[in-house]
C-alpha cells in the first residue's frame, strides 16, 4: 500500500458544528503532516507529528486540534471555523529520519467548505 | 528562511513541445528537492524526488536536474500532451534532524498544453 487516504473528500460545515477529518497510511511512515492550501496558492504546513508525538505547530489558531491515535492515523478536529478557513486540506507522510527517505506522499485532499 | 520560486508562474504550450520548468531556492541546505504535479481541486502526486547527492532524476517523458551549489532545479517534460495539464510544484526538505520535517514549496507553475 503507497498511498494516503483522506476521509471525508468534501466536507460542509457550519460555524458552529464540530467535524473531524481523518488520514491514514500504510506505509509504516513515522511523520505525518497537515496541510492547508487556498485556490492558487502552494500548501502551507499546519502540524507535524514525529513518531506519534506533535512536534511542530504552525501557530494555528485552536479550532483546529489535531491528534495522532497511532502511527497509521492522523485526524483533524475542527469546532467553530470561520468562513475564512474554507480551503484544500492536505495530509501527507514521510520517513521521520532523514536516512531512507523516499520523499512526501499527499493524500487526495478533503475540500472544506465553512458556511 | 528557505525561499522557493518557480518561473514562469504559467506556460501555456502545444502539443509536443518540449518544455522546462524551473524551481530556484536560496538556501543550498537542502536533503532532497521533491516535484509534484496537482490537478485542480485535487491532492499532490509525486513526480520526482531528487537527493541532495543526485544530480538528476528520470521517470518517463520526465527529467529532473538539481544544482544544489546554485540553487537550481528544472523539471523537464518532452514532448507535452493535454493531460500534462497541471500545476506542477517543487519543494525542498532542509537537512536537519529531529522535528525539522518541513518541506518548502514554490510558488507553482500553471502549465496548459493545447490541442
Amino acid at each position: 500500500d503507497t498511498e494516503v487516504t483522506q476521509t471525508p473528500k468534501h466536507l460542509v460545515m457550519g460555524m458552529t458544528n464540530k467535524k473531524s477529518l481523518k488520514c491514514e497510511q500504510h506505509m509504516g511512515h513515522r511523520a505525518m503532516y497537515w496541510y492547508k492550501q487556498k485556490a492558487k496558492k502552494p500548501p502551507e504546513l499546519m502540524f507535524v507529528y514525529s513518531y506519534e508525538k506533535l512536534s511542530i505547530n504552525e501557530s494555528v489558531p485552536s479550532r483546529f486540534s489535531p491528534e495522532c491515535p497511532n502511527s497509521s492515523l492522523l485526524n483533524l478536529h475542527l469546532h467553530a471555523l470561520q468562513p475564512e478557513d474554507s480551503a484544500l486540506y492536505l495530509c501527507a507522510s514521510s520517513q521521520a529520519v532523514l536516512g531512507g527517505d523516499y520523499g512526501y506522499t499527499f493524500g487526495s485532499g478533503t475540500r472544506l467548505t465553512v458556511v | 528562511k528557505q525561499e522557493v520560486t518557480q518561473i514562469p508562474a504559467a506556460l501555456s504550450v502545444p502539443e509536443g513541445e518540449n518544455l522546462v520548468l524551473n524551481c530556484s531556492f536560496t538556501d543550498s541546505a537542502i536533503y532532497n528537492l521533491q516535484w509534484f504535479r496537482q490537478d485542480p481541486g485535487k491532492g499532490l502526486t509525486s513526480l520526482l524526488l531528487i537527493q541532495s547527492s543526485q544530480r538528476e532524476q528520470t521517470s518517463g517523458r520526465l527529467n529532473a536536474s538539481l544544482d544544489k551549489s546554485s540553487g537550481r532545479s528544472t523539471l523537464y517534460i518532452a514532448a507535452s500532451q493535454p493531460g500534462d495539464s497541471a500545476t506542477y510544484l517543487c519543494a525542498v526538505r532542509p537537512r536537519v534532524t529531529g522535528g525539522g520535517n518541513k518541506l518548502t514549496f514554490g510558488t507553482g507553475t500553471q502549465l496548459k498544453v493545447e490541442l
